[in-house]
């Protein structure tokens, strides 16, 4: 059964403006949190992680929100570039499952000028 | 420092043969694991390895194996190809330790395995 859920398969957003991936999950035995972008052809790269033990967690231009009780999580990408044009995955991992990852089917986000 | 190696990028068999791929993890990094993606089942876990031993193992027939080598290298097998197995196949590592258990996994670029 699909525990991550990414639910829009794709976004559009202008250059310079807010990016705004979701994704929710239905196992609360979730600890780890961790969002990946993937080109064609590359493997996933990872971007940005958050634990459960927290709300928010910023790099950069990146940050990643967490609402555990509405098991839910997103990624604002702030400003977009057109090089974010790629494929986002959310992923989540339960305790002690290190290298065990669940993901989401992906939202593809197309960056225009 | 240099990223997860995997070899070959591609791959082409017939059903009913046997492939072989391979990864290096980055350096210092213990723990391996193996993903399978496919267009309609996107991501898959496939196991995972630490130690010469496998801790963790997804839902897939026994014809998937895998093993890892005292240097962390690890390899994984498909015996007995079927159509089915062309999928891309990414092998990821991670720093396993006390201290740093929230590590990522770090993806190579993965094998593009087609059974013809």
């Amino acid at each position: 059964d699909q525990q991550v859920k990414q639910n829009s398969p794709s976004l559009s957003v202008q250059e310079g403006r807010i990016s705004i991936l979701n994704c929710d999950y239905t196992n609360s035995m979730f600890d780890y949190f961790l969002w990946y972008k993937k080109y064609p052809a590359e493997g996933p790269t990872f971007l940005i992680s958050i634990s459960s033990i927290k709300d928010k967690n910023e790099d950069g231009r990146f940050t990643v929100f967490l609402n555990k009780s509405a098991k839910h999580l997103s990624l604002h990408i702030v400003p977009s570039q057109p090089g974010d044009s790629a494929v986002y995955f959310c992923a989540a991992r339960v305790t002690d499952s290190w290298g065990k990852l669940q993901f989401g089917a992906g939202t593809q986000v197309v960056v225009t000028p | 420092k240099a990223g997860v190696t995997q070899t070959p990028r591609y791959l082409i068999k017939t059903r009913g043969q046997q492939v072989t791929l391979s990864c290096s993890p980055i350096s210092g990094h213990r723990s391996v694991s193996w993903y399978q993606q496919t267009p309609g089942q996107g991501l898959q876990f496939l196991f995972e390895y630490f130690s010469e031993t496998q801790r963790n193992k997804g839902n897939f027939p026994g014809r998937f194996s895998g093993r890892q080598f005292s240097n962390s290298r690890s390899e994984m097998n498909v015996s007995t190809l079927e159509l089915g197995d062309s999928a891309l196949y990414l092998c990821a590592s991670s720093l396993m330790a006390a201290s740093s258990y929230n590590s990522p996994l770090h993806f190579g670029n993965g094998t593009r395995l087609t059974v013809t």
